[in-house]
């Protein structure tokens, strides 16, 4: 297994453009999220997914767009880049609640820079 | 809302000493707690899940001990070495994970 893939691992992007940091899971995991990490901030919820067709928002969704078509696809869409969304982002999965134990895995990043 | 809370913020001292990490978080209504180590520019790497139903969990040098009624984990690390240097993060919850901001280790040699 892969586990958890995100890709670019790096992007700068102008204020204004946008773009779509894919990530990927190949464990047949129902639940996955994205985090962003700034410094001082720690990690914070985006937005979540709990199983294909079925999103939500998290602590900080604004600027923010994802869809889940399918179970191994997790997609983030920034659509107006601002330079406040510089930031290491991060996509996780874990396997659905009723399954024990309920553990999260992480992708490696992506560091996006907006100037 | 969960809020997580870990103490001290940052801790460095010498190679060799047993390390107590803590946590704390306000809603106890989880059935797992994970504790996760990242290195400066990586991912998270998870260390230790502990269900709801057990009490600690034990992996090599490290023990991670829950007690949900009063909202608190900790972090043992036994005698600590150069290669713990790293930010150890507590992730209290089932998918809505919220984090705490950290513990910053650094190990002297």
């Amino acid at each position: 297994n892969a586990g958890v893939t995100q890709t670019p691992k790096f992007q700068v992007l102008k204020t204004g453009q946008s773009m779509t940091l894919q990530c990927a899971q190949d464990m047949n995991h129902e639940y996955m999220s994205w985090y962003r990490q700034d410094p001082g901030m720690g990690l914070r919820l985006i937005h979540y997914s709990v199983g294909a067709g079925i999103t939500d928002q998290g602590e900080v969704p604004n600027g923010y767009n994802v869809s889940r078509s399918t179970t191994e696809d997790f997609p983030l869409r920034l659509l107006s880049a601002a330079p406040s969304q510089t930031s290491v982002y991060f996509c996780a999965s874990s396997p659905p609640l009723r399954t024990r134990p309920y553990e999260q895995y992480f992708g490696p990043g992506t560091r996006l820079t907006v100037t | 809302k969960q809020e997580v809370t870990q103490i001290p913020a940052a801790l460095s001292v010498p190679e060799g000493e047993n390390l107590v990490l803590n946590c704390s978080f306000t809603d106890s209504a989880i059935y797992n707690l994970q504790w996760f180590r990242q290195d400066p520019g990586k991912g998270l790497t998870s260390l230790l899940l502990i269900q709801s139903s057990q009490r600690e969990q034990t992996s090599g040098r490290l023990n991670a001990s829950l007690d949900k009624s009063s909202g608190r984990s900790t972090l043992y690390i036994a005698a600590s070495q150069p290669g713990d240097s790293a930010t150890y993060l507590c992730a209290p919850g089932d998918d809505k994970i919220i984090f705490g901001k950290g513990t910053r280790l650094h190990i002297l040699p």
